[in-house]
């Protein structure tokens, strides 16, 4: 079993803050790493699926960068919004698309 | 209408009792998958299927079994539940093929309570 570690765990931030949180997986085998938004009483949406290293993506205010060398990613939030609270999931996937998702950030964003 | 939908959305059961979830989905991907999820722990998988002759245990399958009973559903029984079984449940459907390998579609959960 491959672990995925998030950190932080949670996150307090105050409207128009940007932020960013870490995803640290192991860079053997790397195949792809997928970034999932979940908000409380909904279903995990995809943000990102990121397969080669330096690779960057971006969706509206929500980015992330991906280093496979080193076994990291970041998701950054520019200028935070209270709809950006939520759960962000990172997950390590292999060629056969099974994944391995880290415990996730939870994020509150105060007006 | 939701591409992927999971029935129950919310049950409560007695320890010993048999309880089947089930999955449906209308994006036309042959990948399903059961996940549980438990506060503090992420999601992990239980069992997983790439096609409908094909079945795999995931990381906690002990206790749980499943059935796909057509590309379109995937189901996961307890055949005798138990309260560390309480948790929320996800089936998430994947396509290997296209820009976003393996993305992942998440039903909308099922609250489980083992009394």
């Amino acid at each position: 079993i491959l672990n995925v570690e998030q950190s932080p765990q949670s996150l307090h931030v105050q409207e128009g803050d940007s932020t960013n949180f870490t995803c640290s997986f192991p860079s053997s085998n790397f195949y792809a790493l997928h970034w999932y938004r979940w908000e409380t009483a909904k279903s995990p949406e995809a943000l990102f699926v990121m397969t080669l290293n330096g690779d960057e993506k971006k969706k509206g205010r929500i980015s992330a960068t991906l280093n496979t060398k080193e076994g990291y990613s970041y998701l950054y939030i520019k200028g935070s919004q209270p709809e950006d609270s939520a759960t962000y999931l990172c997950a390590h996937g292999g060629s056969q698309g099974n994944l391995i998702f880290g415990k996730g950030t939870k994020l509150s964003v105060k007006p | 209408d939701a591409d992927v939908t999971q029935t129950p959305r919310n049950r409560i059961t007695k320890t010993g009792k048999r309880i089947m979830l089930e999955c449906s989905q209308t994006k036309g991907h042959d990948r399903m998958y059961w996940y549980r999820q438990d506060p503090g722990l992420g999601l992990r998988l239980i069992y997983y299927s790439f096609d409908v002759k094909d079945i795999n245990k995931g990381e906690i399958s002990d206790g749980y079994s499943v059935s796909r009973q057509a590309q379109a559903k995937f189901s996961l029984s307890l055949e005798s539940a138990i309260p560390n079984q309480t948790a929320l449940y996800f089936c998430a459907t994947s396509d290997p093929i296209g820009p976003y390998p393996h993305e992942q579609f998440f039903g909308p959960g099922t609250r489980l309570t083992v009394l």
